[in-house]
């Protein structure tokens, strides 16, 4: 079953914040984020393992909840180049297991 | 960082026909290779999972009599659309593992079956 994003699309004013949920029905040993711009691959951002992890580079962080299975990211301050289409992907087993990619979360930036 | 490359980057075929599309990592070796499959403003499904030596393991509901996998070499995964339908059409994206966490994608192929 596809973990579920949301918001499901959201449109900011540049210097905004934003923060993009993921939620999964299974247990979860990682949790990987892309943004993927339109017609092109999606660009990996970060990965959170097991453990409670929380990230971040830049203005860009993440957090993962393993007893909620659920994973956080947050954007800060917000670019024109942060718009795309975000995606979480989630692994339910050791490591290289498969993703299963999430809902995605359409993130348009305007001036 | 790694590279994956995708060849060719769009294709257009006539109904009936089959096409091949590579998957090449190209700065280091891919113990496994994912065919993920994109519709047009939807999230991206796995297609099947490859392994160097060995058959693909397809996901639930991907026929492997029409989506054929080779993964010949640990630089190379092949995916032939046999006999592509207009239905086939779509964004065909391929991603390699080097046996670390992260997966590294390939820009993608656009498929049209005219």
């Amino acid at each position: 079953q596809q973990p579920v994003q949301s918001p499901q699309a959201v449109i900011l004013r540049e210097g905004e914040d934003a923060v993009i949920n993921c939620s999964s029905s299974k247990a979860l040993y990682s949790v990987h984020w892309y943004r993927q711009k339109h017609g092109e691959a999606p660009v990996f951002l970060m990965i959170l393992l097991k453990g409670g992890e929380q990230k971040g580079h830049d203005k860009i962080s993440a957090s993962f909840n393993e007893k909620k299975q659920q994973s956080s990211l947050y954007l800060t301050a917000s670019q024109l180049s942060y718009s795309g289409t975000y995606f979480c992907g989630t692994e339910t087993g050791g490591g290289g297991n498969k993703l299963t990619f999430g809902t995605g979360t359409q993130l348009k930036v305007e001036l | 960082g790694a590279v994956v490359s995708q060849h060719p980057s769009w294709v257009i075929c006539k109904s009936g026909t089959s096409v091949k599309i590579e998957c090449r990592s190209l700065d280091f070796q891919a113990t496994t290779m994912f065919w993920y499959r994109q519709f047009p403003k939807q999230s991206l499904m796995l297609m099947a999972t490859s392994n160097e030596g060995s058959k693909a393991t397809y996901e639930q509901g991907v026929e492997k009599d029409k989506f054929l996998i080779n993964h010949a070499s640990l630089t190379l995964s092949t995916l032939t659309v046999t006999s592509a339908h207009p239905e086939d059409s779509s964004f065909y994206i391929c991603s390699a593992k080097d046996g670390t966490y992260e997966q590294y994608f390939g820009p993608g192929t656009r498929l049209t079956v005219t």
